[in-house]
């Protein structure tokens, strides 16, 4: 079983639109969490870590939901320029930060 | 600011060849890493570097050997280049404390795409 799942996509939505991501990790250990941003043939980018309470940045909220494991990225009023592939990150510490990525998700934000 | 720069951004191999990826970071980083990254496999650890003297295999470091040269440097050697290695390969550093933290992010670099014949 992988460490981190996401549903690959592609999510099409016109602009304007609210989006949700989910992502699954397996390891109840888990202690940090974080969702990156991937733009085509570039590299990730830290987008935002996700808090036990949630959390808020402009128009993206991240919540983790421990008991289920699971963790989420709402993006409301979508930009063109959101399009990119969205990477769930989930932090098994062992001595260094070592983190394990999910697949991607697919997002293109249509004019 | 330049944060994490790798070299070389492309290169082709013939199945044999050796190489070495450069990886050097600027922001005082006591951790980095070397991934690969592959369509539908997302980033796979290949090995990390905690602190400066140490360097650990990830999940994935068949083929490959690394040195961490001094805090700034991690190096990712390929001693005999397999068409399996056709990939792009990310270092990322993290962790200006020690011991480190387990929710700092990662800096990447922008990539070396790598092509073996």
């Amino acid at each position: 079983r992988k460490e981190v799942e996401q549903d690959p996509g592609p999510f099409n939505v016109p602009e304007g639109a609210t989006v949700a991501f989910n992502c699954t990790y397996s390891n109840s250990a888990s202690q940090s969490f974080f969702w990156y941003r991937q733009d085509c043939r570039k590299e990730p980018k830290l987008l935002m870590s996700v808090y036990s309470s949630g959390n808020e940045d402009g128009r993206f909220t991240a919540q983790l939901n421990r008991a289920s494991q699971y963790i989420s990225l709402l993006i409301r009023d979508s930009k063109l320029s959101d399009s990119a592939t969205y990477l769930c990150v989930v932090n098994v510490a062992s001595g260094a930060n070592n983190l394990f990525f999910g697949t991607g998700t697919r997002l293109t934000v249509i004019p | 600011n330049a944060g994490v720069t790798q070299t070389p951004k492309f290169q082709v191999l013939k199945t044999g060849q050796s190489m070495t990826l450069q990886c050097a970071q600027d922001m005082n980083h006591n951790s980095m890493y070397w991934y690969r990254q592959d369509p539908g496999m997302g980033l796979r650890l290949i090995y990390y570097s905690a602190s400066e003297g140490t360097t650990d295999k990830g999940e994935v470091p068949n083929g490959y050997n690394v040195s961490r040269l001094n805090k700034r440097e991690f190096s990712l050697r390929l001693e005999s280049a397999a068409p399996s290695q056709t990939s792009v390969y990310f270092c990322a550093s993290s962790s200006p404390e020690w011991p480190p933290k387990p929710n700092q992010p990662q800096h990447f670099g922008d990539g070396t795409r790598l092509s073996i014949l």
